[in-house]
């Protein structure tokens, strides 16, 4: 069983650049949830894909946004970066359609934004 | 609107100690809490999972316990050792996922 994989590792940006992330969630979860970790704090939601539709939103403005594909991998992307999303991104994986499921996570991207 | 806690923030002991982490929430309307370790740098590795209508979960030297109606949870960490050395986050599942900010704990030789 192949657990949940993020790419790239590591990234470094400047202000006003996007980027995109992406992430493969484990074999038979079609629920994937993205998360911002800041350092010394705990993750914050930003949102859930189930079935290719957004399912979910935390409190992240539109420049954040995500897509999921057929195969349940899925992609984060960040418009016009700011200094402050500098962070760990997290993505997750869970069962489908189980409320209340154990959530997987991957080993997360490092963005840097200079 | 769901917020979570942990303390203390960061804790020290000696190897072979016995410890507990707290955590607390205030929204009891949850479907399960769940306790992660996380070592610097990287992602989060789940430990427990404990359903809203469970008391209490255990994994070796692990155990978890839940009290929905206090809006605690405890993680007891029995004769720890140096491994045992990460921080650790409690996440409770409700509309969303809501993390505390963790407790580093270091287990020293």
């Amino acid at each position: 069983e192949t657990g949940v994989t993020q790419s790239p590792t590591h990234l470094i940006k400047t202000r006003g650049q996007q980027v995109t992330l992406r992430c493969s969630s484990q074999s038979g979860h079609n629920t994937v949830s993205w998360y911002q970790q800041a350092l010394g704090q705990g993750p914050q939601f930003i949102f859930q894909y189930y079935r290719e539709e957004e399912n979910g939103r935390g409190n992240f403005p539109p420049r954040f946004s995500g897509l999921q594909f057929p195969n349940y991998s899925s992609e984060l992307n960040v418009n016009a970066l700011e200094l402050d999303d500098s962070a760990l991104y997290l993505c997750a994986s869970s069962l489908p359609g189980v409320r209340g499921s154990e959530q997987f996570f991957g080993p997360g991207t490092r963005l840097t934004v200079l | 609107k769901q917020e979570v806690t942990q303390i203390p923030a960061a804790l020290s002991v000696p190897e072979g100690e016995n410890l507990v982490l707290n955590c607390s929430f205030t929204d009891s309307a949850i479907y399960n809490l769940q306790w992660f370790r996380q070592d610097p740098g990287k992602g989060l590795t789940s430990l427990l999972l404990i359903q809203s209508s469970q008391r209490e979960q255990t994994s070796g030297r692990l155990n978890a316990s839940l009290d929905k109606s206090s809006g605690r949870s405890t993680l007891y960490i029995a004769a720890s050792q140096p491994g045992d050395s990460a921080t650790y986050l409690c996440a409770a599942l409700g509309a969303d996922m809501r993390f505390g900010a963790g407790t580093r704990l270091t287990v020293k030789p």
